[in-house]
């Protein structure tokens, strides 16, 4: 089964710009979460979708948004970015039942700058 | 509300040398724990994980028991190679998953 797959790998951004991220869960996963991983804060939780809705939600500001597509592929957009907004960006999923439902499965993440 | 400790890194072993990473957490009733490992560049990777007090996860040569009378699932490894050296995240099932800050371990020949 193919993993978790995310895109683009890497980007470089100004400030002031917006950026999309795009994940896919492995298939049959029906969740998705997001982490952002700084060397400065460690990995912090943005947000979770199931079957298309929001289900948590991390504490970041109003810039950072997501949605999660009837196939659960998930995008994640952050508008205006800042400086402090270069990290890695990772994707997990997670399915739906038994033992599946509490483990999560990363992809490679994002690297974004912001310059 | 969840919350994991653990040890401060970095960690430097001699290849073969026996590793231990401590880790420690707080949660209302028993969440599963888990253990993820991030080589350089990448995303993290699913090292192994418990669902109950007393199960032991093992993968790789690495093992971790869930003791919930001291609150702690170790990581352990009877002799590292140098392709261990990684970040090791300790991690329990809350909503989301709470991570701890991680532990860097480098392995040398």
């Amino acid at each position: 089964k193919a993993g978790v797959t995310q895109t683009p790998r890497y980007l470089i951004k100004t400030r002031g710009q917006q950026v999309t991220l795009s994940c896919s869960p492995i298939s049959g996963h029906r969740s998705v979460s997001w982490y952002q991983q700084t060397p400065g804060q460690g990995l912090q939780f943005l947000f979770e979708y199931f079957s298309e809705t929001q289900r948590n939600k991390g504490n970041f500001p109003g810039r950072f948004s997501g949605r999660q597509f009837s196939n659960s592929r998930s995008e994640m957009n952050v508008s205006t970015l800042e400086l402090g907004d270069s990290a890695l960006y990772l994707c997990a999923s997670s399915g739906t039942s038994g033992a599946h439902q509490e483990t999560q499965y990363f992809g490679p993440g994002t690297r974004l700058l912001v310059l | 509300g969840d919350s994991v400790t653990q040890m401060e890194g970095p960690v430097t072993l001699s290849e073969e040398a026996f590793l231990t990473i401590n880790c420690t957490y707080t949660a209302t009733g028993y969440p599963s724990l888990f253990w993820y490992v991030q080589y350089p560049g990448e995303g993290l990777q699913l090292l192994l994980k418990a669902t109950k007090a007393d199960d032991k996860g093992s993968n790789k040569g690495f093992e971790a028991t869930y003791r919930k009378e001291t609150t702690s699932f170790h990581l352990e490894k009877g002799s590292v190679q140098v392709s261990d050296s990684a970040v090791y995240f300790c991690a329990l099932r809350g909503t989301p998953l709470v991570f701890g800050k991680g532990t860097r371990l480098s392995v040398i020949a």
